[in-house]
C-alpha cells in the first residue's frame, strides 16, 4: 500500500532553516511528484510547492520563492523540503502528498511534522 | 490568485444530508477535489475530478460542480464524518493549486 512517512517534529530558532524528510513507498517513486503543504495552528492549508520524482522540476508558491527548496533522493525514494529564514509565522504542521502531476489531485499524505519556530 | 468561497462552519442531524458548497468564478470550468481533516490527523481525499471517489471512500460521499459552485454533498450523515472539508482546483493562470477555506462539519 502507498505510504509517505514523515521526519519527526522540529524546533527552530529565528533565522535557523529545516529541512523534512517523506519517504515513499508501496509505488514506483519516479512515476509521481510530491507536492508540500503546510498547515498554520487552527488554520487551513497552504500549498508551497511540487516536485517532480521523475526529472526533479520544481513548481515554488511565489510567497515562499527564495526561501524553500525541494529535492528528491530516487535512490530511497525521499523527497526533502527545506525552509530558510525561518519566522515565526512559518510554525506550522508540514505534509508531503502524491500527485500524479502537478495539476492532479493530492491522492495520499504523509503524516505530517509539526515545525515550531520560537526564540 | 484564483478564490475559492467555503462557509465556515455546517451542522446537520445524524441521519440527515449535509452540503458543503465551494464558490468562485466559473468554477464549474474547473476540476474541483475534496479533502476530509479530521483533528490530528492529515487529509484525505474524499471526492475527485468533481464527483469521483477514492477506493474506500463510502458512496454516501458525492459532488457536483456547476456554475460558480461545486458542492460536497454528504447523505446520511454519521458522527464520523465530523470533519474539516476543503475543496481545492487547479489555477491554470498562476499555475498552482488553490485551496479553500475550509468548512467545519458538525454532526448534532
Amino acid at each position: 500500500q502507498v505510504q509517505l512517512v514523515q521526519s519527526g517534529a522540529e524546533v527552530k530558532k529565528p533565522g535557523a532553516s529545516v529541512k523534512v524528510s517523506c519517504k515513499a513507498s508501496g509505488y514506483t517513486f519516479t512515476s509521481y511528484g510530491i507536492s508540500w503543504v503546510r498547515q498554520a495552528p487552527g488554520q487551513g492549508l497552504e500549498w508551497m510547492g511540487w516536485i517532480s520524482a521523475y526529472n526533479g522540476n520544481t513548481n515554488y508558491a511565489q510567497k515562499l520563492q527564495g526561501r524553500v527548496t525541494m529535492t528528491t533522493d530516487t535512490s530511497t525514494s525521499t523527497a526533502y523540503m527545506e525552509l530558510r529564514s525561518l519566522r515565526s509565522d512559518d510554525t506550522a504542521v508540514y505534509y508531503c502528498a502524491r500527485q500524479d502531476s502537478s495539476s492532479s489531485p493530492f491522492d495520499y499524505w504523509g503524516q505530517g511534522t509539526l515545525v515550531t519556530v520560537s526564540s | 490568485s484564483y478564490v475559492l468561497t467555503q462557509p465556515p462552519s455546517v451542522s446537520v442531524a445524524p441521519g440527515k444530508t449535509a452540503r458543503i458548497t465551494c464558490g468562485g468564478n466559473n468554477i464549474g470550468s474547473k476540476s474541483v477535489h475534496w479533502y476530509q481533516q479530521k483533528p490530528g490527523q492529515a487529509p484525505v481525499l474524499v471526492i475527485y475530478y468533481d464527483s469521483d471517489r477514492p477506493s474506500g471512500i463510502p458512496e454516501r460521499f458525492s459532488g457536483s460542480n456547476s456554475g460558480n459552485t461545486a458542492t460536497l454533498t454528504i447523505s446520511r450523515v454519521e458522527a464520523g464524518d465530523e470533519a474539516d472539508y476543503y475543496c481545492q482546483v487547479w489555477d491554470s493562470s498562476s499555475d498552482h493549486p488553490e485551496f479553500g477555506g475550509g468548512t467545519k462539519l458538525t454532526v448534532l
